[in-house]
């Protein structure tokens, strides 16, 4: 079945870059996403890159996708306090809309 | 659009006694999702819905757990009896197909969750 794998804790300094891994198992995965939940709240989507595109940049976000390799990266530039979250991984699979999600990242950020 | 609205946003209970969990998918969405997420075990998919029926509850934990789509803007999560260890935080999630020929990034939209303590 499928499955999404990611480090549970990533710590940086305020204005370095962050940098979030993920490695999953379906090689017919369509979408691949990165979410983020902050305390309190549920999940939202932070970015997604189609799985035919090696990297997609918004703004202050990097998605690299390496399909030989199944892996999946996340850059934050100049990371911020307000970046400090949890980031899913996540890949679309299946049929009716389903996501497998990963185990989430903790990024904390440090002033 | 007010987004996924999941209520009640916090319930403690006691051991044995029936929990409700509601969600009201955002309108027009065509799939529904139950997630439960505890520092343990993270997120877990329990059961999703298409167009209002089950298509997947192989997530859902034992026979203590079952839910229900009536209709398009209404689905329910119900425990009974309730366990300590069913404390979690549920989540609801939905999403939609998107514009023929539009293509679809199958986001989900999640609500806000809600805090379950069983005692």
């Amino acid at each position: 079945g499928e499955d999404v794998e990611q480090s549970l804790f990533l710590s940086v300094r305020e204005g370095d870059s962050s940098v979030i891994n993920c490695t999953y198992t379906d090689s017919s995965s369509t979408y691949l996403y990165w979410y983020k939940q902050e305390p309190g709240a549920g999940l939202q989507l932070l970015t997604y890159i189609f799985s035919n595109m090696d990297m997609k940049q918004d703004q202050r976000l990097t998605v690299l996708l390496n399909k030989k390799d199944k892996h999946l990266s996340l850059r934050i530039a100049d990371t911020q306090t307000g970046d400090s979250a949890i980031y899913f991984c996540a890949e679309r699979s299946g049929g009716y809309q389903k996501v497998t999600f990963g185990t989430g990242t903790k990024l904390q950020v440090i002033p | 659009d007010a987004g996924v609205i999941q209520s009640p946003r916090h319930e403690v209970t006691e051991m044995g006694q029936e929990v409700t969990l509601r969600c009201k998918p955002i309108s027009g969405h065509n799939s529904l999702f139950w997630y439960r997420q505890t520092m343990m075990r993270g997120l877990e998919l329990l059961i999703y819905f298409n167009n209002n029926v089950p298509i997947d509850d192989s997530g859902m934990p034992e026979d203590r757990f079952s839910a229900k789509m009536p209709n398009a803007s209404f689905s329910t999560l119900k425990i009974q009896p309730s366990e300590p260890r069913d404390s979690a935080v549920y989540f609801c999630a939905s999403s939609s197909p998107g514009l023929a020929g539009a293509g679809s990034t199958d986001t989900q939209y999640f609500g806000p969750g809600t805090r379950l303590t069983v005692l």
